[in-house]
């Protein structure tokens, strides 16, 4: 069965320092993962998918096939950063559904 | 923008009663979805469907049963509530192919069964 592992519940960093919030998941075949985000007081909504291989306010996230890991980065981090992010994984190819992650929860401190 | 649309923000039920969440999305996608997202559990999938009629089971389906009887509804029904479905739900919407994955989300219903 297809797992998405994010080591960190909490993740505190200063404004300008960069941000790198960890992603692995577990699935022998080809598949595609995501980040969401939910911001406070707003609904969850994609942030990236590493399909699109595109960069969406300032971050970025590589799939390594090799240590199964999709982690987000973000070179400055701002203080509209802060927020829920979660890591997702579709390995149905469009009928199972995303697997998410526990999320982790970013602070950007001032 | 797809718009899914959750019947209600806050909803309180006691132990045994039958509660239905409801979720409405505009734009004609195939795909909708209800996870529970609790803290430090992040969110779990309860049912999804792809189709009008069509439902299948997630990670955490007891406890729970769905109907889509129209593209653009998709029901959450707890049977007999009970205190460890106190929760925020989540219904989201999402199109078929190149898209899927693309999951548009309600605001979600923080259920609380007492």
């Amino acid at each position: 069965a297809q797992r998405v592992t994010q080591p960190e519940k909490l993740l505190s960093v200063f404004k300008g320092a960069p941000v790198e919030l960890k992603c692995n998941y577990s699935y022998s075949g080809s598949p595609e993962l995501f980040w969401y985000v939910q911001y406070s007081r707003q609904r969850l909504q994609l942030l990236l998918r590493h399909i699109s291989r595109e960069s969406i306010k300032g971050f970025t996230a590589d799939l390594n096939k090799g240590e199964t890991s999709f982690h987000l980065k973000k070179p400055f981090a701002q203080e509209e950063d802060s927020a829920m992010y979660y890591c997702a994984l579709n390995s149905g190819g469009g009928a199972d559904g995303l697997t998410f992650g526990k999320g982790t929860h970013l602070i950007i401190q001032p | 923008d797809v718009k899914v649309t959750q019947s209600s923000r806050y909803l309180v039920k006691r132990t045994g009663e039958k509660v239905f969440l409801e979720c409405v999305q505009d734009m004609d996608h195939e795909n909708m979805f209800w996870y529970r997202q609790d803290p430090g559990l992040g969110l779990r999938l309860i049912y999804f469907s792809y189709d009008v009629k069509m439902k299948e089971k997630g990670d955490i389906p007891e406890g729970y049963s769905v109907s889509r009887e129209k593209k653009e509804r998709f029901s959450l029904i707890l049977e007999s509530a009970s205190t460890n479905q106190t929760s925020m739900y989540l219904c989201a919407a999402c199109s078929a192919g190149s898209q899927y994955g693309n999951l548009f989300f309600g605001s979600g219903t923080q259920l609380s069964v007492l």
